[in-house]
C-alpha cells in the first residue's frame, strides 16, 4: 500500500520569501501525484499535479513541483511567497494500478508573516 | 468550476442522536469518497464509492454507514452519535480513471456534546 510523508507539519515563512514543502511517498507501482490546498473553513482545491511526462509541474499562481522518483519525492516550491499563500498544504498520491483511492499526506501548514 | 455541495456546513447536537450529512454533485462523476479531517488537519479515508448501488469501506474504520441510491447524491449517517465523532467531514467526487483529480466540498464540521 501506498504511504505519504511530509516531514514538516508547520512552515513560518516571511513574505517574499522563498518555501519548500516537503512531500515523499512510497509505493510499489508507478504513482501519480498531487498537490492539494485547504484555505481556512474550505474544502481542498488541486493545486498541481503530475500524471505523466515533464517531471516538473506548475500551478497558476507561481507554485512548482518536482517528480523525483529515485528519491520519491514530490517537493513544493515558490521563489516568493505572498500572504495570501496561508493555507494548509497537503500531497497525495494514487497508484496508477487504480483511481479507487487517493491517498494524503498529513499535512503541512504554511504561514506567511508579513 | 467544481459542483459539489454538502449540508450541513455545521452541525452541534447531543450523544444519541442520528445525523445525516449530505453530499451531492451535478458533475456527473461516478467516484465519491468521504474523507474524515481530524483537528490536526490528517485526512482518512472513511468511504467511497464506484458507483450507482457500491459502497466501500475506507482505510479508518468508522460507525458511520453510506449510501449511493442515485449518482450524484452519496449521504453519511451516523445512527447514535458521540464526542468520538466530532471532526471535519469532507466529501469529493472523481472522473476516476485518467485524471486523478478529486473535486471537495466545503466540508461538514460535526461537533457531538
Amino acid at each position: 500500500a501506498q504511504s505519504v510523508t511530509q516531514l514538516d507539519s508547520q512552515v513560518p515563512v516571511f513574505e517574499e520569501a522563498p518555501v519548500e514543502l516537503r512531500c515523499n511517498y512510497s509505493s510499489s507501482v508507478s504513482v501519480y501525484l498531487f498537490w492539494y490546498v485547504q484555505y481556512p473553513n474550505q474544502g481542498l482545491q488541486l493545486l498541481l499535479k503530475y500524471l505523466s511526462g515533464s517531471t516538473l509541474v506548475e500551478s497558476i499562481n507561481g507554485f512548482e513541483a518536482e517528480f523525483n522518483k529515485s528519491q520519491t519525492s514530490f517537493h513544493l516550491r515558490k521563489p516568493s511567497v505572498h500572504i495570501s499563500d496561508t493555507a494548509e498544504y497537503f500531497c497525495a498520491v494514487g497508484e496508477k494500478t487504480s483511481y479507487d483511492k487517493v491517498i494524503f499526506g498529513p499535512g503541512t501548514s504554511l504561514s506567511v508573516i508579513p | 468550476e467544481a459542483d459539489i455541495y454538502q449540508t450541513p456546513r455545521y452541525l452541534v447536537i447531543g450523544t444519541g442522536k442520528k445525523i445525516t450529512l449530505e453530499c451531492s454533485q451535478t458533475m456527473g462523476h461516478d467516484k465519491m469518497y468521504w474523507y474524515q479531517q481530524d483537528p490536526g488537519m490528517e485526512l482518512h479515508l472513511i468511504h467511497y464509492s464506484y458507483g450507482v448501488n457500491s459502497t466501500e469501506k475506507g482505510d479508518l474504520s468508522s460507525e458511520s454507514t453510506v449510501s449511493r441510491i442515485r449518482t450524484e447524491h452519496f449521504p453519511l449517517t451516523l445512527e447514535s452519535a458521540r464526542p468520538s465523532h466530532t471532526s471535519q467531514y469532507l466529501c469529493a467526487s472523481s472522473l476516476g480513471w485518467g485524471t486523478g483529480e478529486l473535486f471537495f466540498g466545503e466540508g461538514s464540521r460535526l461537533t457531538v456534546l
